[in-house]
């Protein structure tokens, strides 16, 4: 199962909007809505932020907000903080009933 | 609070075997899926293995299948990760997490396993 790919890095200012890119296949975001996404800032344990595309467990900011598109899952960062600096990590159920993830985005706030 | 604490990581030689135990508090452990998720130094996360609440369901990523054996003990709240025929690609820090089938709404602070001679 090849990983999901994400770009490597992505920036923002304070107070502007980010996206993230999550594409896979046809065998896993294209046909599950089973894709959610990680925060990890460094040195740190992942911490989940959206759930089934699109849902937020309690606690998660409404400025976080998931989507997906065909193979493409996006995950939207609005009002940007520099406390959002972090990695971001998609992952997703597989037809094969594996789990996998994208390769990581590193966001930089400016 | 939802507590997981991983132990068990450390220096083992190529070809040999370690025992992860993660002991999880402050939920009803026998209600969820567990997992085990790594991530070698510097890279990304990868998706290891998952048990459904009962024990009974066990899926493992191909890297580790047949190598690898997931397990928990509801009775005593802890996940296990038996590992064998461990390589030097296995180096990674290791993390439980606690979740549904699909995803993790919880995760430990990892335990540092190092496969070297």
């Amino acid at each position: 199962q090849s990983a999901l790919t994400q770009p490597p890095s992505v920036s923002g200012s304070p107070g502007q909007s980010v996206t993230i890119s999550c594409t896979g296949t046809s065998s896993d975001v294209g046909t599950y809505n089973r894709v959610s996404w990680y925060q990890q800032p460094p040195g740190t344990a992942p911490k989940l932020m959206i759930y089934e595309v699109s849902n937020r467990p309690s606690g998660v900011p409404d400025r976080f907000s998931g989507s997906k598109s065909g193979n493409t899952a996006s995950l939207t960062i609005s009002g940007l903080q520099a406390e959002d600096e972090a990695d971001y990590y998609c992952s997703s159920f597989t037809s094969s009933s594996t789990l996998v993830f994208g390769g990581g985005t590193k966001l930089t706030v400016l | 609070e939802v507590q997981l604490v991983e132990s068990g990581g450390g220096l083992v030689q190529p070809g040999g075997s370690l025992r992860l135990s993660c002991a999880a508090s402050g939920f009803t452990f026998s209600n969820y899926w567990m997992h085990w998720v790594r991530q070698a130094p510097g890279k990304g996360l990868l998706w290891v293995s998952r048990v459904n609440s009962d024990g009974s369901t066990t899926t493992y990523a191909d890297s580790v299948k047949g190598r690898f054996t997931i397990s928990r003990d509801n009775a005593k709240n802890t996940l296990y990760l038996q590992m064998n025929s461990l390589r030097a690609e296995d180096t990674a820090v290791y993390y439980c997490a606690r979740g549904a089938k699909h995803y993790f709404d919880s995760w430990g602070q990892g335990s540092l396993v190092t496969v070297s001679s």
